[in-house]
C-alpha cells in the first residue's frame, strides 16, 4: 500500500512570499489532516477534512492560511503571506476514520520543511 | 489542554526498560502513541480506548487509566531501533459524552538507546 505523499520536501522562501504544499492521501482514506510541527514540539492540527468537507479548522490562521481538498482526494495547503513564525514542518496525515471519532491510526507523510528568511 | 509528557528525555542502554507517561487535565476518550525518528514522519504505535485496557506491540505496551486521565508507554528490553521521539495524542471526551474529534499531541519524549 502506497503511503501518504507530500511535496515539496523542502521549501525556502522570504517573508511575505506565498507557498503551497500538496498532499496525496492513502487511497480510500476519508479523513485528511494538516499539521504544523515546530522544532521540538508535537504536531499541531491546522485543519481536518472528511471527504471534501471541513470538519475542524479552528486552529488555522485564516488571515494567511488556506486549504482545500477537491474531489475528496488530494489536498493543498497555502500560506500567503508567510511570516517568520511559519517556519516549521507541515505534515499531512490520512485515516480511515469516519464520523466524529478518532478511532483509526493516522498515517503521516514525510512532511514539507519550510524555512522563512 | 495539551497533554503533559514525562520525562522530556531519557537515555538507555540496550536491554534496559523505560516508561513514558502522558497526563491530561481533561477527560479522555482515547490515547494514541506515535514514534518519530529524526527527519521522518511519525509512525503509529497503538490506540488505547477508554475502558482501562492495556495493549501490546512486541516489546512495547501501554496502559490507559481513564479515571486518572493518564496513559503510560512501556518499552522493555530496549533495542537501538527504539530510539526516537515518542508522542502521545489525546482525544478529549466532551461533556455530552462524545469526542472532540481530533488529537492533541504532547511535546514528546526523546528516547536514546545506546549500545
Amino acid at each position: 500500500e502506497a503511503g501518504v505523499a507530500q511535496s515539496p520536501r523542502y521549501k525556502i522562501i522570504e517573508k511575505r512570499q506565498s507557498v503551497a504544499f500538496w498532499c496525496n492521501p492513502i487511497s480510500g482514506h476519508a479523513t485528511l489532516y494538516w499539521y504544523q510541527q515546530i522544532l521540538g514540539q508535537g504536531p499541531k492540527l491546522l485543519i481536518q477534512f472528511q471527504n471534501n468537507g471541513v470538519v475542524d479548522d479552528s486552529q488555522l490562521p485564516k488571515d494567511r492560511f488556506s486549504a482545500e481538498r477537491l474531489k475528496g482526494v488530494d489536498s493543498t495547503l497555502k500560506i500567503q503571506p508567510a511570516k517568520l513564525e511559519d517556519s516549521a514542518v507541515y505534515l499531512c496525515a490520512s485515516s480511515l476514520a469516519v464520523g466524529y471519532r478518532v478511532d483509526q491510526p493516522q498515517h503521516f507523510g514525510d512532511g514539507t520543511r519550510l524555512s522563512i528568511l | 489542554q495539551q497533554p503533559v509528557q514525562s520525562p522530556q528525555a531519557v537515555i538507555l542502554r540496550e536491554g534496559e526498560d523505560a516508561v513514558i507517561n502522558c497526563s491530561s487535565s481533561k477527560a479522555l476518550y482515547s490515547v494514541h502513541w506515535y514514534r518519530q525518528k529524526h527527519g521522518e514522519a511519525p509512525v503509529f504505535l497503538m490506540i488505547l480506548l477508554k475502558g482501562g485496557e492495556q495493549k501490546g506491540h512486541e516489546k512495547i505496551s501501554a496502559s490507559f487509566n481513564e479515571k486518572k486521565q493518564q496513559s503510560s508507554l512501556y518499552l522493555t528490553a530496549s533495542q537501538l531501533s527504539y530510539s526516537g521521539t515518542y508522542f502521545c495524542g489525546t482525544e478529549l471526551l466532551m461533556n455530552y459524552g462524545g469526542s472532540q474529534g481530533n488529537l492533541i499531541f504532547g511535546k514528546g519524549t526523546k528516547l536514546s538507546v545506546k549500545p
